[in-house]
């Protein structure tokens, strides 16, 4: 069966620095891949997609990278700043189905 | 632009008692909707989808059920509650793109069953 493994424990790093969170899939073609921030009690909410033949997308201090090869996708946000800390989802999609979400890891930035 | 509702936001019901969970879209036509479960430090599960009205598509068999009486209203209801039903509910919608089928979220129903 599908499943999509995204680290459970939190991810605790220092304000300046590069956070990188890693979604890792078996068992899926993925056509793209989306990444979400959710702070608690909240709903997902949608920060950037990348194509399946698309290495890299960019958005701001977020990078994407999509490779299909090791069926893995990691998340880059660069000068993290403690308003960062959250948890971040991934989700992969084929088609116009409904997506599959990963558990999250949660990020937290310490000033 | 598109909005979202969800309500209640919060409720706390006995088991065995009926839910009924309603969610609307505002500014577009035809959206994808969605019902998914959050339980407690766990990842999103989806209940059921929609494309259409009256096209329900269920993920999980459960004694849930949802229904579509709308374009764009969607309504997540139990007969009799268990516990096991107690968790984050989460109202979605998309409209397909060729890039992507990018889902928007509510702000959830929190649900304790007691």
């Amino acid at each position: 069966s599908q499943k999509i493994e995204q680290n459970s424990e939190a991810l605790n790093i220092q304000e300046g620095k590069t956070a990188t969170l890693t979604c890792n899939y078996t068992n899926y073609s993925p056509a793209y891949l989306q990444w979400y921030r959710q702070d608690p009690g909240r709903g997902p909410v949608f920060l950037l997609l990348i194509r399946e033949n698309e290495k890299e997308k960019r958005k701001e201090r977020l990078k994407v990278t999509f490779d299909t090869t090791l069926k893995q996708s990691l998340f880059h946000i660069t000068a993290s700043q403690p308003a960062d800390s959250a948890t971040y989802l991934c989700a992969l999609g084929t088609g116009r189905r409904a997506l599959t979400f990963g558990s999250g890891t949660r990020l937290q930035v310490q000033p | 632009s598109q909005t979202i509702h969800q309500w209640p936001a919060t409720l706390v019901q006995p088991v065995g008692s009926p839910l009924s969970l309603e969610c609307t879209v505002e500014g577009t036509s035809n959206p994808n909707l969605y019902w998914y479960r959050q339980a407690a430090g766990r990842g999103l599960q989806l209940l059921f989808y929609s494309v259409g009205i009256g096209q329900i598509s269920s993920e999980v068999p459960q004694n849930l059920s949802a229904s579509r009486p709308q374009d764009r209203q969607f309504i997540l209801s139990s007969k009799k509650l268990l516990l096991s039903d107690s968790g984050f509910y989460l109202c979605a919608w998309s409209v397909w793109a060729l890039s992507g089928n990018t889902i928007y979220f509510g702000e959830g129903s929190w649900l304790t069953v007691v």
